[in-house]
């Protein structure tokens, strides 16, 4: 079983939607967890890291259930910007387990 | 700061040639670590190092060593390349302190013919 799973997509939206990505992970003694982007053939870049009560920055709202073991993204009012993969990252002990990514593009 | 650096950005190896890959940071990150991205398979853990001359093993260490010697630097050494090491490779930094938030370098793409 995978450590980490996302929907890969592609998720295409349109300027100024409302897009929500999930992410599920396996290991419940897992500490911290992440939001990362990547554009392509560039290097991720963290977003967010996803605190348990969840955390807002922006447009973008993370959300973290322990008790489910997901991890969720919400990106509201869309830019042309956001088109990217977006990771998610869950760190157990000092090793860290990246989801294979979520696709996203927004159509103007 | 110029943050996480890596060389080189391309490199082209056949078979059986060894070769190292340059990681450095100017940030006094404690955590330093090296990753794997193939199509497909998301970013996997090659090796780690939670301080100088501290390093362990990832999800994928094999065909792989590294070595600690100061904060700064974090050199990931392929013994004989193999085509299945094709990959693009990623180096990160981060302080676990901080919530192990990691920053990577720019990535060095390897063909192994």
């Amino acid at each position: 079983r995978k450590e980490v799973e996302q929907d890969p997509g592609p998720f295409n939206v349109p300027e100024g939607a409302t897009v929500a990505f999930n992410c599920t992970y396996s290991n419940s003694a897992s500490q911290s967890f992440f939001w990362y982007r990547q554009d392509c053939r560039k290097e991720p870049k963290l977003l967010m890291s996803v605190y348990s009560s969840g955390n807002e920055d922006g447009r973008f709202t993370a959300q973290l259930n322990r008790a489910s073991q997901y991890i969720s993204l919400l990106i509201r009012d869309s830019k042309l910007s956001d088109s990217a993969t977006y990771l998610c990252v869950v760190n157990t002990g000092n090793q860290f387990y990246f989801g294979t990514g979520t696709s996203l593009t927004v159509i103007p | 700061n110029a943050g996480v650096t890596q060389t080189p950005k391309f490199q082209v190896l056949k078979t059986g040639q060894s070769m190292t890959l340059q990681c450095a940071q100017d940030m006094n990150h404690e955590y330093m670590s090296w990753y794997r991205q193939d199509p497909g398979m998301g970013l996997r853990l090659i090796h780690y190092s939670v301080g100088a001359g501290i390093t362990d093993q990832g999800e994928v260490p094999n065909g792989y060593n590294v070595s600690r010697s100061t904060t700064e630097d974090f050199p990931l050494r392929l013994l004989s390349a193999a085509p299945s090491q094709t990959s693009v490779y990623f180096c990160a930094s981060g302080r676990p302190d901080y919530l192990y938030e990691q920053y990577f370098g720019p990535g060095t793409r390897l063909t192994v013919t």
